[in-house]
């Protein structure tokens, strides 16, 4: 079955400290893996994808098939990172979207 | 380029009732998909139209269906509306270039079921 478990509901970082949102998946196949991004009083965003190995704000994230993980990383956290981020998966017609449940990042000052 | 639109913005029905939400998509798009999010939780796909035909669905009943115009925008009909229908509904968009097409994301319709 696919799925996609982000185990942290809430996370709290201090501003300028590194900050790791975990995102882990189940899929029988080889799926595409997204980022998006929710800011307050903002529409969900495509933070990044997989497919396109970008760097965006600074946030990375590396697929690990092994572990079947798609965590996301960025090395200084800053005020404006504070928002809502969902993983998501689809398969390759693109038209399964599923998405996790979300994880609430803080950056404090 | 104008973004993805939805309306209404919120919606209050009554248990057994009908509602259609209405997505217009972003200019140059021609696949629309359709995410149930509820309160606390990750969107959940619905369907997703494709040139004006079903082309992928979730795991929802038949009392959610949909449609899309020629215009590519599209609708999200819910029959016999149940409590848990309570939720935003997003559409997003996109242009269906292959696979991981980026989809853009509308602001919601919030709906309520009494």
């Amino acid at each position: 079955a696919q799925r996609v478990t982000q185990p942290e509901k809430l996370l709290s970082v201090f501003k300028g400290a590194p900050v790791e949102l975990k995102c882990n998946y189940s899929y029988s196949g080889s799926p595409e893996l997204f980022w998006y991004v929710q800011y307050s009083r903002q529409r969900l965003q495509l933070l990044l994808r997989h497919i396109s190995r970008e760097s965006i704000k600074g946030f990375t994230a590396d697929l690990n098939k092994g572990e079947t993980s798609f965590h996301l990383k960025k090395p200084f956290a800053q005020e404006e990172d504070s928002a809502m981020y969902y993983c998501a998966l689809s398969g390759p017609n693109n038209n399964d979207m599923r998405f996790g449940a979300g994880t609430r990042l803080t950056v404090k000052p | 380029e104008t973004g993805v639109t939805q309306s209404p913005t919120h919606l209050i029905k009554t248990r057994g009732q009908q509602v259609t939400l209405r997505c217009s998509s972003q200019s140059g798009h021609n696949t629309v998909s359709w995410y149930q999010q509820a309160l606390g939780q990750g969107p959940q796909f619905i369907f997703q139209y494709y040139r004006e035909e079903e082309n992928g669905r979730g795991n929802f009943p038949p009392r959610f269906s949909g449609l899309q115009f020629p215009n590519y925008s599209s609708e999200l009909n819910v029959n016999a509306l149940e409590l848990d229908d309570s939720a935003l509904y997003l559409c997003a968009s996109s242009s269906r270039e292959g696979w991981g097409d980026t989809q853009y994301f509308g602001p919601g319709t919030r709906l309520t079921v009494l």
